[in-house]
């Protein structure tokens, strides 16, 4: 089973709203991702955690909050966002975050930002 | 920085074969993927090739890397109308996973 499961699959938001995405894996991964798809784009790499800790921040705005309550879950939190943030928001998971470990997507959560 | 790149659209007819074509910079590369996204979807990983091997199939998959060269193409067998989609080459060597632009795949019936 390689299944990465993300809730809610679409979302809409105002800017004032606090909302939150959320991903969960039970396939023991110990790193787990968020990346940012904008229409006709590669993803781009958001958050990595690895057991838990936040190893990168590819110098995102504050106005998303990662947080990873377990090595299953983790979450998107996003506060005061713009219209631009709307985006397909995919979480991923790996065995550990190292090279040559095969990293597996979830379905995505559909953003949008009114 | 590293860099994946991809021709951006491929058209064949239900029947034929399709081969998606990729280049990448990282000499120190060590997987090789591609993915398929459909419309609406996530990234589904198709299959992947370590840099020490040189062919891998898959079905009616098959992935060729020439490591001189930094080239990687998939050929897809018996292209099917299912199999239309974008296709993004990534690559992970000391840097996190870096993509392509993707690949357009239409198939014609």
């Amino acid at each position: 089973d390689t299944e990465v499961t993300q809730t809610p699959k679409h979302l809409v938001m105002g800017m004032t709203n606090k909302k939150s995405l959320k991903c969960e894996q039970h396939m023991g991964h110990r790193a787990m991702y968020w990346y940012k798809q904008k229409a006709k784009k590669p993803p781009e790499l958001m958050f990595v955690y690895s057991y838990e800790k936040l190893s990168i921040n590819e110098s995102v705005p504050s106005r998303f909050s990662p947080e990873c309550p377990n090595s299953s879950l983790l979450n998107l939190h996003l506060h005061a966002l713009q219209p631009e943030d709307s985006a397909l928001y995919l979480c991923a998971s790996s065995q550990v975050h190292l090279s040559g470990n095969t990293i597996y997507f979830g379905e995505g959560s559909w953003l949008t930002v009114v | 920085g590293e860099d994946v790149e991809q021709s951006l659209f491929l058209s064949v007819r239900e029947g034929d074969s399709s081969v998606i074509n990729c280049t990448y910079t990282d000499s120190s590369s060590t997987y090789l993927y591609w993915y398929k996204q459909e419309p609406g979807a996530g990234l589904q990983l198709l299959t992947y090739i370590f840099s020490n091997m040189d062919m891998k199939q898959d079905q009616r998959l098959t992935v060729l890397l020439n490591k001189k060269d930094k080239h990687l193409s998939l050929r897809i067998a018996d292209t099917q109308t299912g199999d239309s989609a974008i296709y993004f080459c990534a690559e992970t060597g000391n840097t996190p996973l870096v993509f392509g632009k993707g690949t357009r795949l239409s198939v014609i019936a």
